[in-house]
């Protein structure tokens, strides 16, 4: 299968802090893509790095890409309840994003 | 600009059946993928479309077929349907071209009994 994996499966943590998913991937990307995903409905779009860059910011979200490793990770700091949810890191190569096995995020109040 | 629009939004349907979903990519996209998400196997991809031709397909039985019409708009087919094939269906549609984020529609729970 050419799924990735992420890690942790799930993630338990107080508003506030911070949390770290890493993801996996098998072949050669055009760009890695995270999305986020309330549950049993659609993806939402987080944020995309392409395979020539190593760090991206948008907001509370920052990404790292390490192309060697085939890895990256998915910083989500000053967590709040409203960020519970599944994240998903995606990989894209001709046009077919490729989904890993998602971690499950949980923020307490 | 109105999202991406699947429906029905849940189907019921008894093993042995076939289904026909669809999907309203927003105005303007014309690839649209088709993904099939199931507690156990996560999210597999399906098929992508293109200006109304296949151009990538997933590891899935021929039960599973899809098309795309010059509207962009896009369905999808299973026949004689499992047990197995219950699963949420989610539609995705982008610009199309590497790089474009896709934009995901709510999805369609189907349930076959």
């Amino acid at each position: 299968s050419q799924q990735g994996e992420e890690d942790p499966q799930a993630l338990s943590i107080q508003e506030g802090e911070n949390a770290t998913m890493n993801c996996s991937y098998k072949t050669s990307i055009n760009n890695l893509q995270w999305y986020r995903q309330n549950s049993g409905r659609g993806l939402v779009h987080l944020i995309l790095i392409r395979s020539n860059e190593r760090e991206k910011h948008s907001g509370r979200l920052r990404v790292t890409l390490d192309t060697s490793k085939k890895s990256s990770s998915l910083l989500i700091t000053a967590s709040r309840a409203a960020d519970t949810a599944s994240y998903f890191c995606a990989t894209e190569n001709t046009d077919k994003l490729i989904f890993g096995t998602g971690t499950r995020l949980q923020v307490f109040p | 600009k109105a999202g991406v629009t699947q429906t029905p939004r849940y189907l019921i349907k008894t093993r042995g059946q076939q289904v026909t979903l669809s999907c309203s990519p927003i105005s303007g996209h014309r690839s649209v993928s088709w993904y099939q998400q199931t507690p156990g196997q996560g999210l597999q991809f399906l098929f992508e479309y293109f200006s109304e031709t296949q151009r990538n397909k997933g590891n899935f039985p021929g039960r599973f077929s899809g098309r795309q019409f010059s509207n962009s708009r896009s369905e999808m087919n299973v026949s004689t349907l499992e047990l197995g094939d219950s699963a949420l269906y989610l539609c995705a549609s982008s610009r199309g071209g590497s790089g474009p984020e896709a934009f995901f529609g709510q999805g369609t729970r189907l349930t076959v009994v």
